[in-house]
């Protein structure tokens, strides 16, 4: 089956620091990976995705994901957090039509 | 673009009623909505897959006949929740699938509705 992993439920960081969250997958074939975020009682936005090329992805709200295929990850960056990078962010991969999210990770940002 | 809306965003109900909530593509043409069922903190729950024209499929353990979904057209799907108890209280999120071009694979979500059974 396929899926995506989210191994922390939170992360903290200082505003001005770098910013990652971790996304493992495991899939059969090519892996269609995406990233998105949600702010409180919102959908979800778009972020970013891998389907193929380059290894580094570059996205919205300047976040971009490193796909690494010999370590099954694509995490998610931000060279400097903004306090208002506080939010809900979901990896998800593509499989059977159907996008299938992670746990999801909580990111707080601190001024 | 790629905006899609969901009415209402909130929504209380007495228990045993039923409710209806739209989700709309306002700027393009969704073959395939889906819908998702989300509780506080916790990741989206993919409830069923529906294609316009045709009968939604459900994921397995949601119950078709209780969450009624009609995709009537490439621009609107609409769920209805049934009998309402308050285990169905929940936030509701749509999201649709853009229908052709090199963007097949993303999918556009809505705000999402708040649904609270009293």
């Amino acid at each position: 089956a396929q899926s995506v992993a989210q191994p922390e439920d939170q992360v903290n960081v200082a505003e001005g620091n770098p910013l990652t969250v971790k996304c493992t997958y495991s899939v059969s074939g090519n892996p269609y990976l995406f990233w998105y975020v949600q702010y409180p009682n919102r959908g979800l936005q778009f972020l970013l995705k891998y389907i193929t090329g380059d290894n580094l992805v570059k996205g919205s709200y300047g976040f971009e994901a490193e796909f690494n295929k010999s370590q099954t990850s694509f995490h998610l960056k931000k060279p400097s957090a903004l306090v208002s990078d506080s939010a809900l962010y979901f990896c998800a991969v593509y499989s059977w039509g159907k996008l299938q999210f992670g746990a999801g990770t909580q990111v707080v940002v601190t001024p | 673009g790629a905006v899609v809306s969901q009415h209402p965003s909130r929504v209380i109900c007495k228990s045993g009623t039923s409710v209806k909530i739209e989700c709309r593509s306002l700027d393009f043409q969704a073959t395939t909505m889906f819908w998702y069922r989300q509780f506080p903190k916790q990741s989206l729950m993919l409830m069923a897959t529906s294609n316009e024209g045709s009968k939604a499929t459900y994921e397995q353990g949601v119950e078709k006949d209780k969450f009624l979904i009609n995709h009537a057209s490439l621009t609107l799907s609409t769920l209805t929740v049934t009998s309402a108890h308050p285990e169905d209280s929940s936030f509701y999120i749509c999201s649709a699938r853009v229908a052709s071009g090199t963007a097949t694979y993303e999918q556009y979500f809505g705000p999402g509705t708040r649904l609270t059974v009293t």
